[in-house]
């Protein structure tokens, strides 16, 4: 199957700094890729939906300043957690579409970033 | 709004069989999908209902109605490594590269001996 990597898989980072987290679709051409947050014993939280080459489209309630996204190419996207919180802390997963064709009615997620804010 | 209703918490013995199930009411429906998630982990997926219907794979089956906005996940033969969290996502816009996952908020499935 579709393999999407992220990097890094923990990162620890004091409050005001800025992270950057890196989703890759290794075997495959994501034209479409999602990023998630998932508190402990929570559901994934769609946070924005990015298509290469254009703006991401936030969901309500995301500030888009907050966590800037990029998608440069049809297979790397990255999100960074500008001014970091506590609140922050979260678990963000990136998940990636392939083009019409590669199964397209699924998504690939990435093993996931664990944040921590201190 | 979006919103999908499953169980918090599903309690069942090895070997034997579970059913979780899942009502949905999105905006939008292309298709109700099923991912498993252990803890730390990534969503895995397991299976996808386009139409109604019984869709197995293996020990896994799951189960759709669109006039009920209803589904279910049936496992079977129950082992201990099925100790996860199960999550129904509904996909709220068409074929293609269009549309998003909305999840439900989960199921902790735990088996014991």
């Amino acid at each position: 199957g579709a393999v999407v990597s992220q990097h890094p898989s923990r990162v620890i980072c004091k409050s005001g700094t800025s992270v950057k987290i890196e989703c890759r679709s290794l075997d495959f051409q994501a034209t479409t890729m999602f990023w998630y947050r998932q508190f402990p014993k929570q559901s994934l939280m769609l946070m924005a939906t990015s298509n290469e080459g254009s703006k991401a489209t936030y969901e309500q309630g995301v500030e888009k300043d907050k966590f800037l996204i990029n998608h440069a190419s049809l297979t790397l996207s990255t999100l960074t957690v500008t001014s970091a919180h506590p609140e922050d802390s979260s678990f963000y997963i990136c998940s990636a579409r392939g083009l019409a064709g590669v199964d397209h009615n699924e998504q690939f997620f990435g093993p996931g970033t664990r944040l921590t804010v201190l | 709004g979006q919103s999908l209703e499953q169980p918090s918490e599903v309690t069942a013995v090895e070997g034997a069989i579970v059913q979780i199930n899942c009502t949905y009411q999105t905006s939008g429906f292309y298709g109700l999908s099923w991912y498993q998630q252990h803890d730390g982990g990534a969503p895995t997926f397991l299976s996808y209902n386009a139409l109604d219907g019984l869709e197995e794979t293996g020990r896994f089956s799951s189960f759709l109605s669109r006039s009920d906005s209803y589904g279910y996940l049936l496992l079977q033969e129950l082992q201990m490594k099925d100790s996860a969290s199960y999550f129904c996502a509904v996909r709220d816009g068409g074929s293609g590269n269009t549309g998003k996952l909305i999840f439900g908020q989960g199921t902790t499935l735990q088996v014991k001996p």
